[in-house]
């Protein structure tokens, strides 16, 4: 079955910047997008961007430009997010999506803090 | 970017009760190739979102029909036919139909 596992907790500081993986099994990975939803703490849903990986194809959420920065690596179906130039509203749980939010990874808590 | 407004923010529903939630968009969802990217989500305590309902009205494998969507256009809705504890959580619309996705605010069934 499709399955989306993703990359383990992280706590960073101010400036730094994070990289989270998420690794697709199950399903034929460059077959399908890949998006990334941002949660703040208890908020609702953000699209932050999606990535075609046969391609590499992005598109952005004008709000995320120049904030995230997507890539795959075909040989591991295997998709990352970078978050850049972090601050404490950065501080939020990130889930993969593949499709149009048809299934989700379990999420990423990133915390922000010196 | 679109608006989904989601209606009402909090159900409080006995178990067997059914319940509707409401998701109204500031512009139509109609696809140019025909579809209607709107997508019911269902968040538990603690849990990733997981999918319910997509393109307005497919009940996703493995959700249960008490389960339904229905709408179009603009106005959209999501029936729980006889709530089970198991429902309780957050739920949201999504559409996908125009860049960016948005989300709807979410909407917390509890129980009475």
């Amino acid at each position: 079955q499709v399955k989306l596992l993703q990359s383990g907790a992280a706590l960073v500081k101010p400036g730094a910047s994070v990289k989270m993986s998420c690794k697709a099994s199950g399903y034929t990975f460059t077959d399908y997008w890949v998006s990334w939803v941002k949660q703040s703490h208890g908020k609702s849903l953000e699209w932050i961007g999606e990535i075609y990986p046969n391609s590499g194809a992005t598109n952005f959420n004008e709000k995320f430009k120049g904030k995230a920065t997507l890539t795959v690596d075909k040989s591991t179906s295997t998709a990352y997010m970078e978050l850049s130039r972090l601050t404490s509203e950065d501080s939020a749980i990130y889930y993969c999506t593949r499709g149009r939010a048809y299934y989700w990874g379990q999420g990423v808590m990133v915390t922000v803090s010196s | 970017d679109v608006v989904l407004t989601q209606t009402p923010p909090t159900l409080s529903a006995t178990i067997g009760q059914s319940v509707s939630i409401s998701c109204r968009s500031s512009q139509s969802l109609l696809h140019s190739n025909g579809n209607t990217y709107l997508n019911w989500l269902l968040q538990r305590p603690g849990q990733p979102p997981q999918l319910l309902i997509y393109l307005v009205s497919r009940l996703e494998s493995g959700v249960p029909n008490r389960f339904s969507g229905s709408g179009s256009g603009t106005d959209f809705t999501l029936k729980i036919s006889g709530v089970e504890a198991e429902d309780l959580g957050v739920y949201y619309c999504v559409q996908s139909t125009h860049a960016p996705w948005t989300f709807g605010g979410g909407t917390k069934l509890e129980l009475k």
